[in-house]
């Protein structure tokens, strides 16, 4: 069974440029959401897809968006980057009708400049 | 809005000694979630706690779930060193399509010989 993987694992980019970062879900699993979590703190839910269209968001503006696809791989887009962006970009698989545990992938640190 | 608060923030302990972290959340919700950190990494699910009164242990940890004091509990037995890391808790709102996590900041644990 492969587990939840991300890319890239680290990304430094300028303020106002847009960034994609990707998820590959567990196997088995149908839903991707994102988090994001900045230094010290806990992670804050970004938004949810569940059979290619977004089944949920937190609060986050719409430059945040989002895509999944048929073998249920995500990516997340970022559009005008702001400084306080920078933080760690973790993604979670499962199954939607099943016990709601989530499994995490590596994240993706980003820092923006 | 669904707020999730973990007490203590930090906490220091020796090793042997016995502490509890708690998770206050402030809507009803049968969901809840424990994952640990280590720096720089993803997070690990611990436990799944699913109904009132759910009592999980794997190890030196214990979880438990009061669905109607909305709180949850998170024992450390005989605390050892590999025990340091972030615990979190988290909880999945019913007000929400599912899987869908609200985290606490976080209780920062460091176990000293």
């Amino acid at each position: 069974e492969t587990g939840v993987t991300q890319s890239p694992t680290h990304l430094i980019k300028t303020r106002g440029q847009q960034v994609t970062l990707r998820c590959s879900s567990q196997s088995g699993h149908n839903t991707v959401s994102w988090y994001q979590q900045a230094l010290g703190q806990g992670p804050q839910f970004i938004f949810q897809y569940y059979r290619e269209e977004e089944n949920g968001r937190g609060n986050f503006p719409p430059r945040f968006s989002g895509l999944q696809f048929p073998n249920y791989s995500s990516e997340l887009n970022v559009n005008a980057l702001e400084l306080d962006d920078s933080a760690l970009y973790l993604c979670a698989s499962s199954q939607l009708a099943g016990d709601g545990e989530q499994y995490f992938g590596p994240g993706t640190r980003l820092t923006v400049t | 809005e669904l707020k999730v608060e973990q007490n203590p923030l930090f906490l220091s302990m020796q090793e042997g000694k016995n502490y509890t972290i708690y998770c206050n959340y402030s809507t009803t919700s049968d969901r809840l979630y424990w994952y640990r950190q280590d720096p720089g990494k993803s997070l690990e699910s611990l436990f799944v706690l699913l109904s009132n009164g759910a009592v999980k242990q794997e190890g030196r940890l214990m979880a438990s779930l009061d669905t109607k004091a909305r709180l949850s509990t998170l024992h450390i037995t005989a605390a050892v060193h590999d025990l340091s890391a972030t615990y979190f808790c988290a909880v999945d709102s019913p007000d929400n399509a599912g899987n869908m996590l609200t985290f606490g900041g976080g209780t920062r644990l460091m176990v000293k010989p």
